[in-house]
């Protein structure tokens, strides 16, 4: 049975650093063309994907918000770590970790974790 | 291009047949996949690939692709249906991820 839990603070101050954590179950990390990704949806509106790492340590991560993130994998402890600094209100949002299956001509996420709700507020 | 365009809503009535559509340049290259999501939950795959369906996900859901545009079909829509719906596609370097904006289907 794969399952995905997202962990980290519920609230953090603007320019503070947000430190996600994704502990996933039922596979490995180390999985060929498995993967996890780091989306984000803030309240009423659409998803946003922000990155993805894959089990040969391939990342990739939106344009919009290269220079902020960083995403890092611990195979042996079934975790994926997503750093996010210097954030805003904006940025107020529920995060999600999903598993990520890469095929010659498609991607696609099979299985989300419940997601975590980070509101950034002084 | 790395943009996804989907319809902000759409509407069906019961039992009959809906069309989502999601047009990007990236599509003309890559398959699209379907979330649904409805209200509090995660969302979840539905389509992916050429034409896939997850475990669980009934016949009623369908995909095809044509150009720079993916298609969702719901034959025979049921008021469970009733969610907001994302296409995911990697964009046109094929190095990223990113979604439409969603659509927004009503069962009437």
């Amino acid at each position: 049975q794969v399952t995905l839990k997202e962990s980290g603070p519920v609230l953090v101050k603007p320019t503070e650093t947000l430190t996600l954590t994704c502990t996933v179950s039922g596979f490995s990390l180390s999985n060929a063309r498995m993967g996890v990704s780091w989306i984000r949806q803030p309240p009423g509106k659409a998803l946003e994907w922000l990155a993805h790492i894959f089990s040969n340590d391939e990342k990739s991560y939106s344009t919009s918000l290269k220079s902020r993130l960083t995403i890092s994998k611990d195979t042996s402890k079934s975790q994926v770590v997503l750093t996010m600094t210097n954030m805003d209100p904006v940025d107020t949002a529920t995060y999600y970790c999903a598993r990520i299956r890469r095929e010659l001509w498609f991607d696609h996420f099979d299985y989300w974790g419940q997601g975590t709700l980070v509101t950034v507020s002084s | 291009s790395s943009e996804l365009t989907q319809d902000p809503a759409v509407s069906v009535a019961l039992g009959q047949t809906v069309r989502i559509t999601c047009q990007g340049d990236s599509l003309r290259s890559y398959y699209a996949s379907w979330y649904q999501q409805k209200p509090g939950q995660a969302p979840v795959l539905v389509i992916y690939g050429k034409n896939n369906r997850p475990s669980g996900i009934p016949d009623r859901f369908s995909g095809s692709s044509s150009g720079n545009t993916a298609s969702l079909t719901i034959t025979g829509a049921q008021a469970e249906d009733e969610a907001d719906y994302y296409c995911n596609s990697r964009d046109s370097s094929g190095n990223h991820n990113v979604f439409g904006g969603g659509t927004k289907l009503t069962v009437l």
